[in-house]
């Protein structure tokens, strides 16, 4: 199947601070990536929908100022979380759809932790 | 809203062949997948299905019925590496998003 690359694949951050994380699709043209977040036993949750030149579209109760979105390629979209605290760590997980075939592609997740 | 039902937990023997249901009450159609995901990791791709019928890959097979709502996943030949949950998610047609389950917890005997 197709590969989505996530980085970095584990992260631990003070309080206060910001964490970038990137979400390639490795062979094919995503122009719709998606961020998941996943908390312990719990089922994945759609934070935004990122697409290729355009603002991303948030869920209800996602704070886009908090949780910045670029997709600036059609293989590369980040997720920034702005100002962490320790409720903001999780298991954040991106998706990337190949249009051509209509399957959807996971990344390998990002566990944040902050401190 | 959107709904989508899949048992939380499951259990079967090695070996054996297990089927795993989901029902979904969404706004739109466009899909719908299945995905396993072992613990601490990230969901990996199984089937995706957009027409009703059943599509066979290898020791697992995916059902769908648009009409019914309905969708099933059939794991053969079950082995110890097959423990994990598996998620049942839909294509919401319109916004391209895929709303998941909560999955299900299937866990395998020797």
């Amino acid at each position: 199947g197709a590969v989505v690359s996530q980085h970095p694949s584990w992260v631990i951050c003070k309080s206060g601070t910001s964490v970038k994380i990137e979400c390639r699709s490795l062979d094919f043209q995503a122009t719709t990536m998606f961020w998941y977040r996943q908390f312990p036993k719990q089922s994945l949750m759609l934070m935004a929908t990122s697409n290729e030149g355009s603002k991303a579209t948030y869920e209800q109760g996602v704070e886009k100022d908090k949780f910045l979105i670029n997709h600036a390629s059609l293989t590369l979209s980040t997720l920034t979380v702005t100002s962490a605290h320790p409720e903001d760590s999780s298991f954040y997980i991106c998706s990337a759809r190949d249009h051509q075939k209509g399957e959807q592609f996971f990344g390998p997740g990002t566990r944040l932790t902050v401190l | 809203g959107q709904n989508i039902d899949q048992p939380t937990e499951m259990t079967a023997t090695e070996g054996a062949i297990v089927q795993i249901n989901c029902t979904y009450q969404t706004s739109g159609f466009n899909g719908l997948f299945w995905y396993q995901q072992h613990a601490g990791e990230a969901p990996t791709f199984l089937s995706y299905n957009v027409l009703d019928g059943l599509e066979e890959k290898g020791r697992f097979s995916s059902f769908l019925s648009r009409s019914k709502g309905y969708s099933y996943l059939l794991l053969k030949e079950l082995q110890m590496k097959d423990s994990a949950s598996y998620l049942c998610a839909v294509r919401v047609s319109g916004d391209d998003k895929i709303i998941f389950g909560k999955g299900t917890r299937l866990h395998i005997l020797p």
